[in-house]
């Protein structure tokens, strides 16, 4: 089974911090996802990557950056966080375009 | 530009009966459709991937279908259980226009009474 792991399951950080998400995955899958989801507004897409060192903007980028080092690994920064960034984040990943999509169990972010 | 709704939003039905929960989308061309389902404070668990060529797919008391030309799926729930209740998201994938990314549906909130 594909794994998908997110390193804290419930953060809470101040205003102005830089905030690291980070996100594992075990299947060496070359595709991986950041996304945010809010109450009436569904998921959202943040960032994705296709590959090591790639990274490509999805609807809502502003605020965030990425980082893909190794493949297996993606990294959402909030390099500085702002109470609007309060939200459940989610990060998955897949094998190919025709894949499904696996999820990790999520990050609930506060920004107080 | 491609629009995913689900409706009804939210339901509720009795344990033991068969239901059907539906998702459209405006523009036919996808590359395939994906069932998801979320339970409270948990990331999405995926259920069924159909591709733009296939009409359905079976995974255990779950079937979803595909019908491109209408633009709709449906996910049958044979035999509801309590453990069934969450909040199910359909997403379809468009092509290298949109990146292949996702666009997703709002939900079904789905409670199962025991």
């Amino acid at each position: 089974d594909v794994k998908v792991t997110q390193s804290s399951r419930y953060l809470v950080k101040r205003t102005g911090e830089k905030v690291f998400l980070e996100c594992v995955q075990d299947m060496d899958h070359e595709n991986m996802f950041w996304y945010r989801q809010d109450p009436g507004l569904g998921l959202r897409l943040i960032y994705f990557s296709y590959d090591v060192k790639m990274k490509e903007k999805g609807d809502i980028p502003e605020g965030y950056s990425v980082s893909r080092e190794k493949k297996e690994r993606f990294s959402l920064i909030l390099e500085s966080a702002s109470t609007n960034q309060t939200s459940m984040y989610l990060c998955a990943s897949k094998a190919g375009h025709n894949q499904p999509q696996h999820f990790g169990d999520g990050t609930r972010l506060s920004i107080l | 530009k491609q629009e995913v709704t689900q409706i009804p939003a939210a339901l509720s039905v009795p344990e033991g009966e068969n239901l059907v929960l539906n998702c459209s989308f405006t523009d036919s061309a996808i590359y395939n459709l994906q069932w998801f389902r979320q339970d409270p404070g948990k990331g999405l668990t995926s259920l069924l991937l159909i591709q733009s060529s296939q009409r359905e797919q079976t995974s255990g008391r779950l079937n979803a279908s595909l019908d491109k030309s209408s633009g709709r799926s449906t996910l049958y729930i044979a035999a509801s259980q309590p453990g069934d209740s969450a909040t199910y998201l359909c997403a379809v994938l468009r092509g290298e226009d949109s990146n292949y990314q996702l666009i997703w549906g709002a939900g079904t909130k789905l409670i199962i009474k025991p």
